[in-house]
């Protein structure tokens, strides 16, 4: 089945700086890549997706690249607030018309004032 | 605005006792997906469903069983709860798309202590 890693497990990062955070999937069919944020004591939301045919799309200050040839896909946070601290999710999904998403592991986004 | 709701926010039980965590989806939605979060795990898929009555295992369905009588009802069962099942356990609904996936909406999820 489909594994996906993600890096880094934590990341702290200073108010108006940028953060990455990567992750790498195993399954060559995956056609789908959500990210997820979960503030503390909130349920998962969807903050942007990016699917095959797209290598990057763009959304205010949140961005998605995707690499197939590497399997890999990354999210990009740019000029953080307080509010971008949360926990992120990436996830791949590799069945067509199947919804089924494997996550990573997250990563834990500190903004220090 | 989609609305995914769970039967209990805390749950504490006891080893070996029948444990149901109940679903509810307000948006017609075929999808239904069970994960437990554990801190350093993510999100571990146990089993989803697609369809009333309909239901195929995840990536960790040992110990678990699922119920789907009606479309906007999804059930988690622990035939025998052990301390190991101590975990979030948080519900999701989606679409069935035509195209490659759909947003996956989620509960609030319960917390479920096993003694």
């Amino acid at each position: 089945g489909e594994n996906v890693e993600q890096h880094p497990s934590t990341l702290s990062v200073q108010e108006g700086d940028s953060a990455v955070i990567k992750c790498t999937y195993s399954d060559s069919a995956s056609n789908y890549f959500p990210w997820y944020k979960q503030e503390l004591g909130k349920r998962p939301q969807l903050i942007i997706d990016i699917r095959s045919n797209v290598g990057e799309k763009k959304d205010q200050r949140i961005a998605v690249t995707l690499n197939k040839t590497a399997k890999h896909f990354s999210l990009h946070i740019t000029e953080t607030q307080p509010e971008d601290s949360a926990v992120y999710f990436c996830a791949a999904n590799v069945d067509f018309g199947n919804e089924k998403l494997t996550f990573g592991t997250g990563t834990r986004l500190t903004i220090i004032p | 605005d989609v609305k995914v709701t769970q039967s209990s926010r805390y749950l504490v039980k006891r080893t070996g006792e029948k444990v149901f965590l109940e679903c509810v989806q307000d948006m017609d939605h075929e999808n239904m997906f069970w994960y437990r979060q554990d801190p350093g795990l993510g999100l571990r898929l146990i089993y989803f469903s697609y369809d009333v009555k309909m239901k195929e295992k995840g990536d960790i369905p040992e110990g678990y069983s699922v119920s789907r009588e009606k479309k906007e009802r999804f059930s988690l069962i622990l035939e025998s709860a052990s301390t190991n099942q101590t975990s979030m356990y948080l519900c999701a609904s989606s679409l069935l798309g035509t195209s490659e996936g759909n947003e996956q909406f989620f509960g609030p999820g319960t917390r479920l202590t096993v003694l």
